[in-house]
């Protein structure tokens, strides 16, 4: 069946560092691949989505490239900040599929 | 006001009791989802309705029952709850859309229900 793995957490790092966060996936076919993130207390929130092999999401600094042949969708972000603290999941989902399956999350920690 | 609001959002019970979480949508969305959440193992689908009266099972159903009493209501119940149904629940949204555009899903904020 399809799924998700993500590199465990927490990750820490400090503020203006470079971050990324890995993500694989298996499917069959062409998913569409997103990013969610949860910051303390809150529901999840849509980062970034790719719908299309080589695709590139982008929201609020962070990217994620869409890589067919690895079957990757790692979240990068140049320079980190503390407010950027939260739980980060990545997403797959598949035509013909009614929802979403998620990654188990990764805690990102940045320190000031 | 959010979007999707779910309630209760923190509910302890004991073993045996029945519970009910209930949720609510502004967004004018036909499909409505319920999610759990356990640590390392991200969001799993228990329930999920694409209208009022289409509702389906997803991943890990058992032990969970849920109603859609209008568009924008969707509640879902533990009939009998066990202490491994401990864990936070959300409900989220999402519209129709083309699945090419990859249509976005809105969570709510989650209820933590503990079993003891």
């Amino acid at each position: 069946g399809d799924s998700v793995t993500q590199m465990e957490g927490p990750v820490t790092l400090s503020e203006e560092a470079f971050l990324t966060i890995n993500c694989t996936y298996t499917a069959t076919g062409y998913p569409s691949l997103f990013w969610y993130v949860q910051y303390p207390g809150e529901g999840l929130q849509l980062l970034l989505k790719a719908t299309k092999a080589d695709d590139k999401g982008s929201n609020k600094g962070f990217e994620a490239t869409y890589r067919k042949e690895t079957t990757s969708f790692h979240l990068e972000k140049g320079s980190v900040q503390v407010s950027d603290s939260a739980v980060y999941f990545c997403a797959l989902k598949k035509a013909g599929r009614r929802a979403l399956t998620f990654g188990s999350g990764t805690r990102l920690q940045v320190q000031p | 006001d959010a979007d999707v609001t779910q309630t209760p959002r923190n509910r302890i019970t004991k073993t045996g009791k029945r519970i009910m979480l209930e949720c609510s949508q502004t967004k004018g969305h036909d499909r409505m989802y319920w999610y759990r959440q356990d640590p390392g193992l991200g969001l799993r689908l228990i329930y999920y309705s694409f209208d009022v009266k289409d509702i389906n099972k997803g991943e890990i159903s058992d032990g969970y029952s849920v109603s859609r009493q209008a568009q924008a209501k969707f509640s879902l119940s533990l009939e009998s709850a066990i202490p491994n149904q401990t864990a936070l629940y959300f409900c989220a949204t999402s519209d129709g859309g083309d699945f090419h555009s990859g249509n976005t899903i809105y969570f709510g904020e989650g209820s933590w229900l503990t079993v003891v």
